[in-house]
């Protein structure tokens, strides 16, 4: 039931453009992505909702292929600040949502 | 807006004692989530109460573990005996709606060393 994140571990430059992938084999209500640095509580990035709706940061951006179940974070010209590592958290449709976090992608972006 | 609370930050016990920990969401927040974190893994589910209610506790060992939510607001997770396997960041969250606006709001944690 917990989805599946793609790569594990990313090192990138800054300025240098990523994407991390995440998938499930169940059907999906929607997609949380987080970001969390060493030692920190994750934090908030984007939610995504099967129908289109989004809400999330204005400098990452996210897609979702209901059909396909899988979500990407696309993290264009990226900063320093950018490293951490990141979570992509599914929920499905039921009475109480409940959501279920990914393995992480650990990003580490250098000078 | 006063974020989620957690205490105690830091706990190092031996193995087979008991432990608490606390948390006071957000105020207004219906919804409570306490996660089990493990070094280099990703949050892992314990409980979720839909105010003082328990909604999934499937993957909680309930053997050692218990949580409440009394009168609906602040939580308290308890492990009696602890493992060594329990050593872990125990993240609190809470979230106001669902939908859109279902974000996590998640608590500093706290750190547990079992020895």
């Amino acid at each position: 039931q917990q989805p599946v994140q793609s790569p594990q571990a990313v090192i990138l430059r800054e300025g240098e453009d990523a994407v991390i992938n995440c998938s499930s084999s169940k059907a999906l209500y929607s997609v949380h992505w987080y970001r969390q640095k060493h030692g920190e509580a994750p934090i908030f990035l984007m939610i995504l909702l099967k129908g289109g709706e989004q809400k999330g940061h204005d400098k990452i951006s996210a897609s979702f292929n209901e059909k396909k179940q899988q979500s990407s974070l696309y993290l264009t010209a990226s900063q320093l600040s950018y490293s951490g590592t990141y979570f992509c958290g599914t929920e499905r449709r039921t009475s109480y949502d409940k959501v279920i976090f990914g393995p992480g992608t650990s990003l580490s972006v250098i000078p | 807006e006063a974020g989620v609370a957690q205490s105690p930050r830091y706990k190092i016990i031996e193995k087979r004692q008991s432990v608490a920990f606390w948390c006071n969401p957000i105020s207004g927040h219906a919804t409570l989530y306490w996660y089990q974190q493990i070094l280099g893994q990703g949050p892992k589910l314990l409980i979720q109460f839909q105010n003082n209610g328990v909604v999934d506790d499937s993957q909680l060992p309930k053997d050692r573990f218990s949580a409440e939510r009394l009168k609906g607001v602040d939580s308290t997770l308890k492990i009696q005996p602890a493992k060594l396997e329990d050593s872990a960041v125990y993240l609190c969250a809470s979230s106001h709606k669902q939908g859109i606006d279902g974000e996590l709001f998640f608590g500093e944690g706290s750190r547990l060393t079992v020895l």
